[in-house]
């Protein structure tokens, strides 16, 4: 169990960039959530995975913002023509059962800066 | 829908002291409760969780909550503080049906000093 890894640890781009981040959950996990966290804030879910299909999207998720699970194994986010207001820390977790009472494993994040 | 209110942004304790950390929750089916504790530049991990077993739970590093349906509140306790207690701490809660998507408080970053 290498536990949840995220790619990049920062970034750093230009407004209008287009960014990916990747997201590889612990092993055998077959679901996958996506969180932002700002600033005093807790994290905010913006969507999740069953395996390779995505189940839920967060009203925060603008059009800008796209995520895959092809195959069921790693994720990626993308945010295409970023924004300020886009700057955030960017959470992945995973949890081995489709249940309420299942803990998530978190990534350590992604920190995106829009300059 | 769910929601979940961390009342106290910042808590300072003393080291030895007795950590309170309160967490309110609204839920419109019985929910499951969690907290997690997120330390400089690591991942959130989970501490403890309510799932209906009992209402007093016991967690990682000496901490505890206590589930009390009347008053809708799961607060974190730990009886001494000590200085790697210093971290942010989340609570959550997931409906025990449905979608089963964790909603999280803004967080209560804990300060201890010696």
């Amino acid at each position: 169990d290498t536990g949840v890894s995220q790619d990049p640890r920062h970034k750093i781009t230009k407004r209008g960039q287009n960014v990916t981040f990747r997201c590889d959950p612990i092993s055998e996990h077959n679901r996958l959530y996506w969180y932002r966290q700002t600033l005093g804030q807790g994290p905010e879910f913006l969507t999740y995975f069953q395996n390779e299909a995505q189940l839920e999207k967060s009203r925060l998720l603008s059009d800008r913002f796209s995520a895959e699970r092809p195959k069921g194994s790693f994720s990626t986010l993308e945010i295409q023509r970023t924004e300020q207001g886009d700057s955030a820390m960017y959470l992945c977790a995973s949890s081995s059962v489709d249940r309420g009472d299942e803990k998530l494993f978190f990534g350590s994040g992604t920190q995106l800066s829009v300059l | 829908a769910q929601s979940v209110t961390q009342l106290g942004s910042h808590v300072s304790v003393s080291e030895g002291a007795l950590v309170l950390l309160r967490c309110n929750y609204s839920s419109s089916v019985p929910p499951y409760l969690f907290w997690y504790v997120q330390y400089p530049n690591q991942g959130l991990q989970l501490l403890l969780k309510y799932t209906s077993a009992a209402t007093l739970v016991k967690g990682i590093n000496g901490f505890e909550a206590e589930f009390k349906k009347s008053e809708t509140s799961f607060h974190l306790t730990k009886p001494s503080a000590h200085m790697s207690d210093a971290a942010e701490y989340f609570c959550a809660v997931t409906p025990s049906g449905g979608s089963y998507i964790p909603t999280f408080g803004r967080g209560t970053s804990l300060i201890v000093h010696p």
